[in-house]
């Protein structure tokens, strides 16, 4: 069974702190991609990678960083965090281009 | 960049009935168009796609129809069942052979069916 795991359901963490999560896919993806899931606005992407150590900005990257150290697993770094950024995070990967992205079961983080 | 609009927000449906769903995207180069399920407390799973060379596609109770020319894609469920009952998001991609596909989700759905 294919699979992406975040390392945490529910996170809570105070302003100011430098906080991690964590995604590791099993299927050698190419493809992986952090997205932030807020009501009435989906998922919106927050940076992607298509390589090890390669990674592209998505549509609201301000306040996020990443890191892809190797092939199966996708870093999202809040580098100072804000309550703004309390959401629910997922995670995904694909394959090829143009193929099924996988998600993990998210992630909720809040920043209090 | 693009941008993927999706409509209504909100649907409530008798079991039995149908249900459509519509989306728009904004780049005309977007060739691949998934749609993901989303049940309480999981992360979102494909249910069906559709490509660009492709007008219609259908899976069961499930169908897709691409409208290339004005930028607009739905989802078809028939005979709704509770089950069916979940978000439910498009999206749109522009990914090439060799390069890499940036994955742009529209709003979202949230889909009850009252049995």
């Amino acid at each position: 069974d294919v699979k992406v795991t975040q390392s945490s359901r529910y996170l809570v963490k105070r302003t100011g702190e430098k906080v991690f999560l964590e995604c590791v896919q099993d299927m050698d993806h190419e493809n992986m991609f952090w997205y932030r899931q807020d009501p009435g606005l989906g998922l919106r992407l927050i940076y992607f990678s298509y390589d090890v150590k390669m990674k592209e900005k998505g549509d609201i990257p301000e306040g996020y960083s990443v890191s892809r150290e190797k092939k199966e697993r996708f870093s999202l770094i809040l580098e100072s965090a804000s309550t703004n950024q309390t959401s629910m995070y997922l995670c995904a990967s694909t394959g090829t281009v143009n193929t099924e992205a996988f998600f993990g079961q998210g992630t909720r983080l809040t920043v209090v | 960049g693009e941008n993927v609009e999706q409509h209504p927000s909100t649907l409530s449906v008798q079991e039995g009935d149908s249900a459509v769903i519509k989306c728009t995207y904004s780049d005309s180069a977007s060739n691949y168009f998934p749609w993901y399920k989303q049940e309480l407390g999981k992360g979102p799973q494909l249910i069906i796609d559709i490509r660009s060379n492709v007008g219609e596609k259908k899976d069961q109770r499930i169908a897709v129809t691409l409208n290339k020319t004005a930028k607009h894609f739905s989802l078809h469920i028939t005979e709704t069942q509770p089950e069916d009952s979940a978000v439910y998001f498009c999206a749109a991609s522009n990914g090439f052979s060799g390069g890499y596909n940036k994955l742009i989700f529209g709003a979202g759905t949230r889909l009850a069916v009252h049995p």
